[in-house]
């Protein structure tokens, strides 16, 4: 079986440019969170989606920061204009609801550099 | 939510076994303990998650004492691909989202 999925690896922008990653979560799992991770602490998460509705964003900076998932699978996160404080991983993770352990798959990540 | 305080850092040697404790203090009575593990350049991976008293599974053991005030992920007999960060989270077992990670702890096992 699949994992998460997750595109770019890597990405390196110019400060005040646009940047979007794409997440696959694994088949059937309708839990989809966005995590941000700097170097040397532990992920944070940004937006959490139930299916296609996002239930939790409180953590997500609105004014640059934007996420989609459109059909309750595939989701992107955006962000416009990049800051250098952007640089970080960006993790993608998926659950299924009413499994045991509520245990949370990652992605490998995304890491954005912002020069 | 429950906030968690682990070591920053442990090392060991190959073929030992690791006990990385835990604390917990204001652990609520429908928390469960959970840990993962993280290797460089990827995301966590669960490892282990239990309520009370022990849990074992094919890659660790998990001790949770009567109070619940703490816990201790024990790696048997560890080697050198162990090395990674290890995060132990509190909270309610289906809801992903009330995990908060720390920093977790960094282990490194030696030759």
């Amino acid at each position: 079986e699949a994992g998460v999925v997750q595109s770019p690896r890597y990405k390196i922008i110019e400060k005040k440019q646009p940047v979007a990653f794409w997440c696959n979560p694994i088949s059937g799992h309708n839990t989809l969170y966005w995590y941000l991770q700097n170097l040397g602490q532990g992920p944070e998460l940004l937006i959490r989606y139930e299916n296609e509705e996002a239930v939790d964003d409180s953590q997500l900076p609105k004014d640059r920061f934007s996420a989609e998932r459109l059909k309750g699978v595939d989701s992107t996160l955006k962000i416009q204009p990049a800051e250098l404080g952007d640089s970080a991983v960006y993790l993608c993770a998926s659950s299924l609801r009413g499994q045991d352990t509520g245990e949370l798959f990652f992605g490998e990540g995304s890491r954005l550099t912002v020069l | 939510l429950a906030k968690t305080t682990q070591p920053i850092s442990m090392d060991s040697y190959e073929g030992q076994e690791v006990n990385i404790t835990c604390s917990h203090n204001n652990i609520a009575t429908n928390d469960y303990i959970t840990w993962y593990q993280q290797f460089p350049s990827q995301g966590p991976r669960f490892i282990i998650q239990g309520y009370k008293t022990k849990v074992t599974n094919e890659v660790a053991s998990l001790f949770i004492p009567a109070d619940r005030k703490s816990s201790t992920l024990s790696l048997p007999r560890v080697s050198l691909s162990d090395t990674a960060v290890y995060y132990c989270l509190v909270g309610e077992r289906e809801y992903g989202n009330k995990l908060v990670f720390g920093a977790g702890t960094i282990l490194r096992v030696k030759s």
